[in-house]
């Protein structure tokens, strides 16, 4: 069975400053990695995945993330937080040689203090 | 081109009533899932389509909950008898083939469902 923990249910940053969302994963396989973002009252959108070839991947809205397979993480993080960034972020991971479902950390919450 | 839309947008309901949530997938996208989000579960799923297979139910979290998809589109889940545990989100979302898991989901914008 796969799992996801995101450490830090809030996360709160100055305007500017990085952002670091953690994200590790439990899987027999190297599963393939997903961040989404959800804004208040919509639908989830993703911010980059990672599949296969290089781990270091690049997303929308300037955020990137890197699989550490030794680690089993995937940290999500953007040099220069803005306002725009406030909204919720999940970590979610499927098996590779499974089910297509996707298995979601509990979130979290990104603020931006001005 | 129009993304995954879900009616109604929110719902409020009886104890003990049956309630129908639509979601009308990306056209095209072969693979469908319902995912429920909830606050004291986080984000759970429920069901998956893939095109004319047998779904994954493995999801559904008791024999209230079902789903269908017609025509390998449009699908409806329905709860019967509500409970007030089933008070959640109900996000829907397609992809293009649900190929081996590695495609993106597309998700639409929920039905809020709220049982008195």
């Amino acid at each position: 069975a796969q799992s996801v923990t995101q450490l830090g249910s809030h996360v709160s940053v100055s305007e500017g400053a990085l952002v670091l969302l953690r994200c590790n994963y439990s899987s027999s396989v190297p599963p393939y990695l997903f961040w989404y973002v959800q804004y208040p009252n919509q639908g989830l959108q993703l911010l980059l995945k990672y599949t296969t070839g290089a781990t270091l991947v690049k997303g929308i809205n300037g955020f990137e993330a890197e699989f550490k397979k030794s680690e089993t993480s995937f940290h999500l993080t953007k040099p220069s937080a803005h306002m725009s960034d406030a909204a919720e972020y999940f970590c979610a991971v499927s098996d590779p040689f499974g089910n297509e479902k996707l298995t979601f950390g509990t979130g979290t919450r990104l603020t931006i203090i001005p | 081109g129009a993304g995954v839309s879900q009616s109604p947008s929110n719902k409020v309901t009886e104890k003990g009533k049956d309630v129908e949530l639509r979601c009308d997938p990306i056209s095209g996208h072969t693979a469908l899932y319902w995912y429920r989000q909830s606050l004291g579960q986080g984000l759970e799923f429920l069901i998956y389509f893939q095109g004319n297979s047998a779904p994954d139910k493995s999801g559904l979290p008791s024999d209230r909950f079902s789903a269908e998809r017609t025509g390998g589109s449009v699908s409806t889940l329905t709860i019967q008898r509500t409970q007030q545990e089933d008070s959640a989100v109900y996000l829907c979302a397609s992809s293009p083939r649900g190929a081996r898991g590695e495609e993106t989901q597309y998700f639409g914008p929920g039905t809020r469902l709220l049982v008195l």
